[in-house]
């Protein structure tokens, strides 16, 4: 079945960077775009970047561009989000998620990521 | 990219239907026919529901149907059940590789 397990979040003082990755089973990673999906608590839910299938093009949410990096190992199935210069409205719940816009999409159950000093 | 818009809540007896709107521009939801539908469950991860506008991924049950008309989506959950009480998430394609989510409604079952 097909599994998303995030990793590598926890509480970063602001201005300090943190590295989420992504491991994905039970499917043929290389052939569906990913993306980071964020929630802060209480809030709703935030598109935060995609990278297509085969890592040949990113994109950003503005609130981010420039801070986070995006990228993905075919060769491993996992998917990682560099994220740079935190900020406390950072503070979120990032969920990797296969595809959402078609039929396969399939969201992990999270990883927190608290920025706080 | 400024999020579309949801009404915050939503309720129906069991049995009843309700509908869901998720109003956006025509640079998004008027735009693509790539508007997905999620669930969430207090403390659980979103679950896909509704995807490309009208589609049900299998396991979805044929009591959720999508639509979409101008620069408006919309989930209908027919039939009410007491598991169908959640939040519910729009989201569309937003040209040049970006993304939008709506801002959420809450479905409340009386």
């Amino acid at each position: 079945q097909v599994q998303l397990v995030e990793s590598g979040g926890g509480v970063v003082q602001p201005g300090r960077s943190l590295r989420l990755s992504c491991a994905a089973s039970g499917f043929t990673f290389n052939k569906d775009a990913m993306h980071w999906v964020r929630q802060a608590p209480g809030k709703g839910l935030e598109w935060v970047a995609i990278i297509w299938y085969d890592g040949s093009h990113k994109n950003y949410a503005d609130a981010v561009k420039g801070r986070f990096t995006i990228s993905r190992d075919n060769s491993n199935n996992t998917m990682s989000l560099q994220m740079n210069s935190l900020r406390v409205d950072d503070t979120a719940v990032y969920y990797c998620v296969r595809d959402p816009f078609s039929g396969n999409g399939y969201w992990g159950q999270g990883t927190l990521v608290t920025v706080s000093s | 990219q400024s999020a579309l818009t949801q009404p915050p809540s939503a309720s129906g007896s069991p049995g009843q239907s309700v509908t869901i709107s998720c109003t956006g521009t025509s640079g998004d939801v008027g735009g693509h026919n790539y508007v997905s539908w999620f669930q969430q469950h207090p403390g659980k991860a979103p679950k896909l529901m509704i995807y490309q506008v009208t589609k049900r991924p299998s396991g979805v049950p044929d009591r959720f149907s999508g639509s979409k008309s101008g620069n408006t989506a919309s989930l209908t959950v027919s039939g009410l059940q007491a598991e169908d009480e959640a939040d519910y998430y729009c989201s569309s394609y937003a040209g040049s590789t970006n993304y939008v989510f709506g801002t959420g409604t809450k479905v409340t079952v009386l």
